[in-house]
């Protein structure tokens, strides 16, 4: 098995701009987890889904971040306009039975908004 | 609401000497799960171990161990004869269990920087 797969790795945009950061679960998980990690907030969550579908977006900062999962292999977070504060390494996890079995992180991807 | 606490920020130690990363942890749940995981200088979480919470064994893994007291709410992780591959940043971790209502949702404290210097 490949993973949990993130892409890109590595992101540079400007302030303003539509960052779209994409994350491929482990084939047969049917949880995933979006989380940001920052020196000050830690390793915060985000947003997950259980069988595709959003069940706690409590952690999503603000309107200017979305997330979707249109099926089961492919998740993207999407943050429109960027803003510096923004930046961040964004993780992406995944998990069978919401957890049961432990979660599988990806590499992450570090965000930056200059 | 879950709250997981590492209350050491940093611990800095001399290779070969014994560490132990404390974690202590808040949840109504009455199952749960928790976890360790270990993020080296690359930066990807690498999982440790899972334990839940009605198996209170400790568990011993080559140079790792880990002690999980449901008393104090407790599950602290042990290096003995840290090798310098062992510098990380060590983060604990909960998430409930089936029917609580923290169910599937993992929360990470604040993680632990342990440098081993040879």
């Amino acid at each position: 098995d490949a993973g949990v797969i993130q892409s890109p790795r590595h992101e540079v945009t400007e302030m303003g701009q539509e960052v779209t950061l994409r994350c491929k679960p482990i084939s047969g998980h049917n949880s995933l987890f979006w989380y940001r990690q920052t020196m000050m907030r830690g390793l915060e969550l985000l947003i997950y889904f259980n069988n595709n579908v959003p069940i706690d977006d409590s952690g999503m900062p603000e309107d200017r971040f979305s997330a979707k999962m249109p099926n089961a292999s492919f998740s993207t977070l999407k943050i429109q306009p960027s803003e510096p504060r923004d930046s961040a390494v964004y993780f992406c996890a995944s998990s069978a039975r919401q957890g049961h079995y432990g979660y599988t992180f990806g590499s992450g991807t570090r965000l930056t908004v200059v | 609401a879950q709250k997981v606490t590492q209350a050491q920020t940093e611990i800095s130690v001399v290779e070969k000497e014994d560490v132990t990363l404390d974690c202590v942890y808040e949840t109504r749940d009455t199952t749960y799960y928790l976890f360790w995981y270990k993020q080296p200088p690359s930066g990807e979480l690498v999982f440790l171990i899972r334990r839940n919470s009605f198996d209170e064994q400790n568990e011993i893994s080559g140079r790792y161990s880990w002690n999980f007291q449901k008393s104090t709410s407790s599950f602290n992780f042990t290096i003995t004869a840290s090798q310098v591959v062992d510098s990380a940043v060590y983060f604990c971790a909960l998430s409930g269990g089936t029917g609580g209502t923290s169910y599937g949702k993992l929360t990470f404290g604040q993680g632990t920087i342990l440098t081993v210097h040879p």
